[in-house]
């Protein structure tokens, strides 16, 4: 029982590039979302999903893309890198209760 | 507006000593969840306490306990016997509507940094 998991740890980026970051559950939770920190500032929500097939924006969602196929995975997509999300990014998963499980983290660098 | 706000950017204590972190919030709904997060310098994000708008109990969790002051609009961290191993960033957090089914997710403060001295 992996619980939450994020691909990769660390990326650095060029300005322009785009990539996608990986985030999988094993908890069969209907909810996950996802969260940037930067420094000095709490987790702000970017995007999140209640089920398969369903996402809806979050805080500060411009310049990312979520899709929801599968209950287990919630992929984090990155258009067009920019030196503003240059951040920590955190998945995370909540199932019927209060508790949000979150996954390790993702450092992205954008130069 | 701020919905969660900590007033603490860093905090210092004395090992074995007791510790409050500062968490006021707003909100105009009547369900709602407060958490503490911790956040060591490895990175993880790690639950600490939850405390929901109808329990009329403090929670608590070992040496933790969260001091709900509702009317107040605070639920302030109380670390007892502080160790070492506390020394981290601390996050207050809320989620509106929890107990209506409601999707929304974790709103946070900004944190506080607490450095427990040997």
């Amino acid at each position: 029982n992996a619980g939450v998991t994020q691909t990769p740890k660390f990326q650095v980026l060029k300005t322009g590039q785009s990539m996608t970051l990986q985030c999988a559950q094993d908890m069969n939770h209907e909810y996950m979302s996802w969260y940037r920190q930067d420094p000095g500032m709490g987790l702000r929500l970017i995007h999140y999903s209640v089920g398969a097939g369903i996402t809806d924006q979050g805080e500060v969602p411009n310049g990312y893309n979520v899709s929801r196929s599968t209950t287990e995975d919630f992929p984090l997509r990155l258009l067009s890198a920019a030196p503003s999300q240059t951040s920590v990014y955190f998945c995370a998963t909540r199932g019927g209760s209060y508790e949000q499980y979150f996954g390790p983290g993702t450092r992205l660098t954008v130069t | 507006a701020q919905k969660i706000t900590q007033t603490q950017p860093g905090m210092f204590v004395q090992e074995k000593e007791a510790v409050t972190l500062d968490c006021t919030y707003d909100t105009s709904d009547q369900s709602y969840g407060l958490f503490w997060y911790k956040q060591p310098s490895s990175g993880e994000m790690i639950f600490l306490i939850y405390q929901g708008s109808y329990d009329e109990q403090n929670a608590t969790e070992g040496r933790y306990s969260l001091n709900f002051q509702k009317a107040r609009k605070s639920a302030n961290l109380v670390i007892s016997a502080s160790q070492l191993g506390d020394s981290a960033m601390y996050f207050c957090a809320m989620r509106e509507g929890i107990f209506s089914g409601s999707a929304r997710q974790l709103t946070f403060g900004s944190g506080t940094q607490l450095t427990v001295l040997p």
